[in-house]
């Protein structure tokens, strides 16, 4: 069964403090690896895609990473915008319409 | 930048009746898929659809459950006799030509059973 482990579960920083998000995953041959940011009340927004174990994304303060068995998710000088609950999700290779298979996310808080 | 709309926002029902979520797709998008987030909990999947059909569903996804696009744009999820347990977040979302392309995400609706 495929499964998604985030941790930690809440993080709280000043801003401008850097961190990282991690995303343990098994599943039965990757897909891809999706980082989303979500607010609350609201659906998920896309942030990065990562196909194969090295690969690195950017968006801003953001920097994805992906191993064979995890990926990072850092934060450079975060600021209060960037206050979110951030999931991982994984896509297994199978046929027909893959589904993406979530963790329960990072609840991150920065305070000014 | 196309978005997945999704109607209504919240709506409220009681045990027992029939409730239809409606999703509008991101336009050329051709896989789509309805996903449901209880509150505090993990978003899950519920089923997938393509070629107007369903292409996998989980085992949430039972009887009482059904999808549909009738008229070509919008997309829907039907629960046809709600459960209290049923109150949760419905996320619809869509993905582009092929079938491993990213899965965007509509705002949801917040579906409470009382």
């Amino acid at each position: 069964e495929d499964q998604v482990t985030q941790s930690p579960e809440a993080l709280r920083l000043q801003e401008g403090e850097s961190s990282s998000l991690n995303c343990s995953y098994t599943v039965s041959g990757l897909r891809g690896l999706f980082w989303y940011r979500q607010d609350p009340g609201k659906g998920p927004e896309f942030l990065f895609t990562l196909y194969s174990a090295g690969e690195e994304k950017e968006k801003e303060r953001l920097k994805a990473t992906l191993t064979k068995k995890e990926s990072f998710l850092h934060i450079t000088a975060p600021k209060p915008e960037d206050s979110a609950t951030y999931l991982c999700a994984v896509q297994a290779q199978n046929s027909g319409n893959t589904p993406l298979v979530f963790g329960k996310g990072t609840r991150l808080s920065v305070i000014a | 930048e196309p978005e997945v709309t999704q109607t209504p926002s919240h709506q409220v029902t009681q045990m027992g009746q029939e409730v239809i979520l409606r999703c509008v797709p991101i336009s050329n998008h051709l896989y789509f898929y309805w996903y449901r987030q209880i509150l505090g909990q993990k978003v899950e999947f519920l089923v997938s659809f393509y070629n107007n059909e369903i292409s996998e569903k989980s085992e949430i996804f039972d009887d009482q459950f059904s999808v549909e696009r009738p008229d070509g744009s919008n997309f829907t999820l039907k629960i046809r006799s709600t459960k209290l347990e049923d109150s949760a977040m419905y996320f619809c979302a869509t993905a582009g030509l092929v079938r491993t392309d990213t899965q965007y995400f509509g705002p949801g609706t917040r579906l409470t059973v009382l």
